[in-house]
């Protein structure tokens, strides 16, 4: 069973820029979150999606979007970069039936915004 | 605002003896935790779950024990092994059905061969 895959694995933007990420969840499986990773702040909620549906979002200024097609795929965006982007974003796949599921982590998008 | 934090940044093993992680959580309605591994350059691992009606469960090597009256989790790890280096997070779920996960800091582990 292949597991969460997420494109691309390393990005570099520009300031001011936009960027979308893709997640693709083990299958299956209909929710996707997405996380975002810095050593000053460790592993923070961005938003979850399930059947197409955010469901929940976390603190984060609304140049975060994201969405989920049909076959459970996410993209997420980020509009008008800032240095401050530059992270690891982590998306994971879980059934999302219920609060008790075991969630799956993709290898991340590095961010680099110069 | 709600918080999950670790006590210990950093902590060094001899290999082959047991490791302890502590956890602290201030969420009293979270009902699910689960501790999570994360080698360098990859996403975090699942390793061991617990409910919030449930004490002590035990996997493979891994003990997670849960303390609700001082809001504390700990991970166990026996014998530990060159391969259990790696940052470990404590997470909780905030009750509602959904997936949203509250991750502490990390703590890093460091087995001395």
């Amino acid at each position: 069973k292949a597991g969460v895959t997420q494109t691309p694995r390393y990005l570099i933007k520009t300031r001011g820029q936009q960027v979308t990420l893709s997640c693709s969840p083990i299958s299956g499986h209909r929710s996707v979150s997405w996380y975002q990773q810095t050593p000053g702040q460790g592993l923070q909620f961005l938003f979850e999606y399930f059947s197409e549906t955010q469901r929940n979002k976390g603190n984060f200024p609304g140049r975060f979007s994201g969405r989920q097609f049909s076959n459970s795929r996410s993209e997420m965006n980020v509009s008008t970069l800032e240095l401050g982007d530059s992270a690891l974003y982590l998306c994971a796949s879980s059934l999302g039936e219920t609060g008790f599921d075991e969630a799956f982590f993709g290898q991340g998008t590095r961010l680099t915004v110069v | 605002g709600e918080s999950v934090g670790l006590h210990l940044p950093t902590l060094s093993v001899q290999e082959g003896d047991n490791s302890i992680i502590n956890c602290a959580y201030s969420n009293s309605a979270s009902d699910y935790f689960i501790w999570y591994k994360q080698e360098s350059g990859k996403g975090p691992q699942f390793i061991i779950d617990i409910r919030s009606n449930m004490d002590k469960r035990q996997g493979q090597r891994v003990t997670v024990l849960l303390n609700k009256t001082v809001k504390h989790l700990s991970l166990q790890i026996a014998a530990t092994q060159p391969g259990d280096s790696a940052v470990y997070f404590c997470a909780e779920n905030i009750s509602g059905g959904y997936q949203k996960v509250t991750f502490g800091t990390g703590t890093k582990l460091q087995v001395i061969p």
